[in-house]
């Protein structure tokens, strides 16, 4: 069966510092993966998405970026983290369908 | 341009009313999916249900149901009997057969005993 992991579950991070968080999938071959961003009491908004190996689209120009080095490993990153990027960072697989997107636990970032 | 809206930003029923949260999209798409998905205080987001834009049957499932009208751009979802357990925030998404989920901002419903 398939499964998503992705972590950390909480961090911390001074405004400045460096990020990257991790998502990995299981269990299924050349997935699309998506990275989403919840802001504190906010909708969830698409921040990347990724076909394949190398292949990253960008929804919203913003501080932070995002790399697919394997096949199920898509990874979102910061140079210098903001205030503004604190928020619930959710990653996502779709099956090859299209039919159906499963979420990871996700990621609750604090900038302070 | 594809958009969703979920105009209840909160709701707060007594437990065992039945309660009904709406959703309004817009797309220019024949074949599309809708999807609810529960998300509780935890965060994940937990999946409800799938449709496609061919299906316009109602379903139910235990004490959730969902209204699918096309006439309307709508895709409600009805809770009856609702539960302490109940109480999350509801997105309702929209996507392309092959694209990206697009999401509502939610609504939030408190169930109180």
């Amino acid at each position: 069966s398939q499964t998503i992991h992705q972590w950390p579950a909480t961090l911390v991070q001074p405004v400045g510092s460096p990020l990257s968080l991790e998502c990995t999938v299981e269990g299924t071959s050349n997935p699309n993966l998506y990275w989403y961003r919840q802001a504190a009491g906010r909708g969830l908004q698409l921040l990347f998405y990724s076909v394949g190996i190398g292949q990253i689209s960008s929804e919203v120009p913003q501080n932070l970026s995002a790399s697919r080095p394997q096949d199920r490993q898509f990874i979102l990153s910061s140079k210098k983290l903001l205030l503004s990027d604190s928020g619930f960072y959710l990653c996502a697989w779709r099956d090859g369908q299209g039919y159906g997107y499963t979420f990871g636990s996700g990621t609750r970032l604090t900038v302070v | 341009a594809q958009k969703v809206t979920q105009a209840q930003t909160e709701i707060s029923v007594v437990e065992k009313e039945d309660v009904t949260l709406d959703c309004v999209y817009e797309t220019r798409d024949t074949t599309y999916y809708l999807f609810w998905y529960k998300q509780p205080p935890s965060g994940e987001l937990v999946f409800l249900i799938r449709r496609n834009s061919f299906d316009e049957q109602n379903e139910i499932s235990g004490r959730y149901s969902w209204n699918f009208q096309k006439s309307t751009s709508s895709f409600n979802f009805t809770i009856t009997a609702s539960q302490v357990v109940d109480s999350a925030v509801y997105f309702c998404a929209l996507s392309r057969y092959t694209d990206k989920l697009i999401f509502g901002t939610g609504t939030r419903l408190q169930v109180f005993p």
